[in-house]
């Protein structure tokens, strides 16, 4: 089992950066991916491997990995931002994928 | 243009047992591993299972263990999840999706739509 921890909200003025973390065991030696969840919809994929970006995705979006904490940054925020953001790593020691609960970003 | 279409879910009594299947297409299906992830009302992502891309392994959460299979038919681009001894807490919307090419630790991809399981008397 490996756990990951994410702030359960995090709140950010339009036109501000937004950081959420994932933190977990080591978790610079793991492949972080990133998805963001809108109400009543599927999850999509907005950075995987740590850092790489989906090319539907905004540059606004970029993620980073170090010692015990992923975390997502997203530039300028806008109203259309809002939504779940969940983190997920692969323990490949028995090829199980664990989420992080999940941080609610609130454009304010 | 990847889809994932799942179908199947429903209502069921606790105890009874449901098939899930969703059919993938606009990707090569054998070369990914297949996933179930499930979301209960209000409440976070849950990694449910998966089936490697060659069918020859399969893992399970231990809350599922014993109780639901993963399987493909590379035939028909289609993975299922056969779900037994179904109880209230597997109430949940059943998300399908893409998971990793190969033998690389990569993400879920792609996710279907969801289709929604309900476990009640």
């Amino acid at each position: 089992s490996y756990v990951l921890t994410q702030p359960p909200s995090v709140s950010v003025a339009p036109g501000k950066t937004a950081r959420i973390t994932c933190g977990g065991n080591n978790i610079e030696a793991k492949s972080v991916h990133w998805y963001q969840q809108k109400p009543g919809q599927a999850p999509i994929l907005v950075i995987f491997y740590d850092t790489e970006r989906p090319s539907r995705i905004p540059e606004r979006f970029s993620g980073s990995n170090s010692g015990n904490t992923a975390t997502l940054t997203i530039d300028r925020v806008d109203a259309g931002d809002e939504a779940d953001y969940y983190c997920q790593v692969l323990d490949t020691n028995d090829d199980h994928s664990f989420f992080g609960g999940g941080t609610k970003l609130t454009v304010l | 243009e990847v889809q994932l279409v799942e179908s199947g879910g429903g209502l069921v009594q606790p105890g009874g047992s449901l098939r899930l299947s969703c059919v993938a297409s606009g990707f090569t299906f054998s070369s990914y591993w297949m996933a179930w992830i499930r979301q209960a009302p209000g409440k976070g992502l849950e990694w449910v299972a998966n089936i490697k891309h060659d069918g020859a392994e399969n893992d399970y959460d231990d809350s599922v263990k014993g109780r639901f299979t993963i399987s493909r038919d590379d035939a028909k681009n289609s993975v299922f999840l056969q779900m037994t001894n179904l109880r209230a807490e597997d109430t949940a919307i059943y998300y399908c999706a893409r998971d990793r090419a190969f033998d690389t630790s990569g993400p879920l991809g792609y996710w279907g739509r969801g289709i929604l399981v309900t476990v009640s008397s």
